[in-house]
């Protein structure tokens, strides 16, 4: 039942270790997007997906990639982990992704990570 | 400037009372505005979206806009101990595509 599930919902890892977070939607949004959340709640996008192109590609690292193999999913791997990354990503889907999109995001639970 | 800014709070507002959540932002041509509410631990979640300038009501939540001003806000009346959580408010920058949100405001009801 869960509409935009995420896995895994934590992660410890140590520095420089390559790890992947998964994102899965099942309620037939066209667009996903992937959104870090600092400790202080800031809510940061990094990525959006329409119909599995990247539309929306925010300053971030090269280490991390995203794949979108169909709509319905969007991955995220990150390469050599930075202590810097320890953060909280929230995997979120809308159907749109202009101004005009009804209802907002939908967002996943999150995968909170920390880099050791 | 940050596209868009809150009041981080915290908050504190009397069980009952009209708590009132602001955000301003730094694009004049934001067309869409959603405000979300997250519990600790827990992932955003839609309360109410804006487009048109004036207020929107949904049951507790009034939404108010002001496009001269560059001034959203959130009240809610009648709060609750279970309205306590994160508010954070989302703008449509650049053209349209994409969504900033605020730091966010911690709101406590205290009972």
């Amino acid at each position: 039942d869960t509409a935009v599930s995420q896995t895994p919902k934590y992660l410890v890892t140590q520095m420089g270790n390559d790890k992947s977070i998964k994102c899965e939607q099942n309620l037939g949004h066209d667009t996903m997007y992937w959104y870090k959340q600092d400790s202080k709640k800031f809510l940061k996008i990094m990525f959006s997906y329409n119909n599995k192109e990247l539309i929306i590609n925010e300053t971030v690292p090269n280490r991390f990639s995203p794949k979108s193999p169909d709509k319905a999913h969007l991955n995220l791997h990150i390469n050599s982990l930075e202590l810097g990354d320890s953060a909280v990503y929230f995997c979120a889907s809308s159907q749109g992704w202009t101004a005009s999109m009804e209802n907002g995001y939908t967002f996943g639970s999150g995968t909170r990570l920390t880099v050791v | 400037q940050k596209e868009v800014e809150q009041n981080s709070g915290p908050l504190s507002v009397p069980e009952g009372a009209i708590a009132s959540l602001n955000c301003t932002y730094s694009d004049r041509g934001s067309q869409s505005f959603f405000w979300y509410r997250q519990y600790s631990g827990k992932s955003p979640e839609l309360i109410m979206s804006i487009y048109s300038n004036g207020d929107k009501e949904d049951g507790r939540f009034t939404a108010q806009l002001n496009k001269a001003s560059q001034y959203v806000s959130l009240l809610i009346r009648d709060s609750q101990p279970s309205d306590s959580a994160t508010y954070l408010c989302a703008v449509n920058i650049r053209g349209g595509n994409q969504f900033y949100f605020g730091t966010g405001t911690s709101l406590t009801v205290i009972p």
